[in-house]
């Protein structure tokens, strides 16, 4: 089973230049995360969506983020314009539906660095 | 704001130790407790989703136990080997909510 693929894995732009990050979840999930984890925190939930709705997106900020997820399959996250403290990896991760029990499946990061 | 804490923030020890590391969570409104290995470059993998308070899970060398009465779970590694190298992060559901994760335990073992 092919798991969450997500490109690119490493970005390095310069502060105020924009970015996009892409996700593709595992076959048949319903539900995409996009988290961000800063060095030495926690993975933080940007955004969860429930086939192509949004389901939390309280923690996004949205004057610069936004993420959409076309036809509830593939998700794109765009930083525009880019911060300093945006430099974190983002994760992309899926489960079936949401909820406690289902194990979610996340992909290898997208590693950004801000200069 | 949920808090969800991990210790210790990083473990060094030899190959054949045995180790075990704590996540602590509010002890309200508890849903379920996950656990991940994170290791480097790669995808975090999921190793337990626990919902029931005294429970005990095992995946070969590793298992976890539960108690949500006094919100802590611990995770232990029998015999360490170098491929255990990882960050460990846990994870607190609440209730209809989603996953807070802890800031992760971060695991050497020196061969």
């Amino acid at each position: 089973e092919a798991g969450v693929a997500q490109s690119p894995r490493y970005k390095i732009i310069e502060k105020r230049q924009s970015v996009a990050f892409w996700c593709n979840p595992i076959s048949g999930h319903a539900t995409l995360y996009w988290y961000q984890q800063i060095l030495g925190q926690g993975p933080k939930l940007l955004i969860q969506f429930q086939n192509n709705g949004v389901v939390d997106d309280s923690q996004l900020p949205k004057d610069r983020f936004s993420a959409e997820r076309l036809k509830g399959v593939d998700s794109t996250l765009k930083i525009q314009p880019a911060k300093l403290e945006d430099s974190a990896v983002y994760l992309c991760a899926s489960s079936l539906v949401a909820g406690a029990v289902n194990t979610i499946y996340f992909g290898e990061g997208s590693w950004l660095t801000v200069v | 704001i949920l808090n969800v804490e991990q210790s210790p923030q990083s473990l060094h020890v030899q190959e054949g130790d045995s180790t075990n590391f704590t996540c602590s969570f509010p002890s309200s409104n508890f849903y379920a407790l996950h656990w991940y290995r994170w290791e480097t470059a790669k995808s975090p993998e999921a190793l337990f989703v626990m919902t029931l308070n005294g429970d005990e899970k095992k995946k070969g060398r590793i298992s976890a136990t539960l108690n949500t009465k006094e919100g802590y779970s611990y995770l232990y590694i029998k015999g360490s080997q170098p491929e255990d190298s990882a960050t460990y992060l846990c994870a607190f559901m609440e209730y209809g909510n989603k996953l807070v994760f802890g800031a992760g335990t971060i695991l050497r073992v020196k061969s």
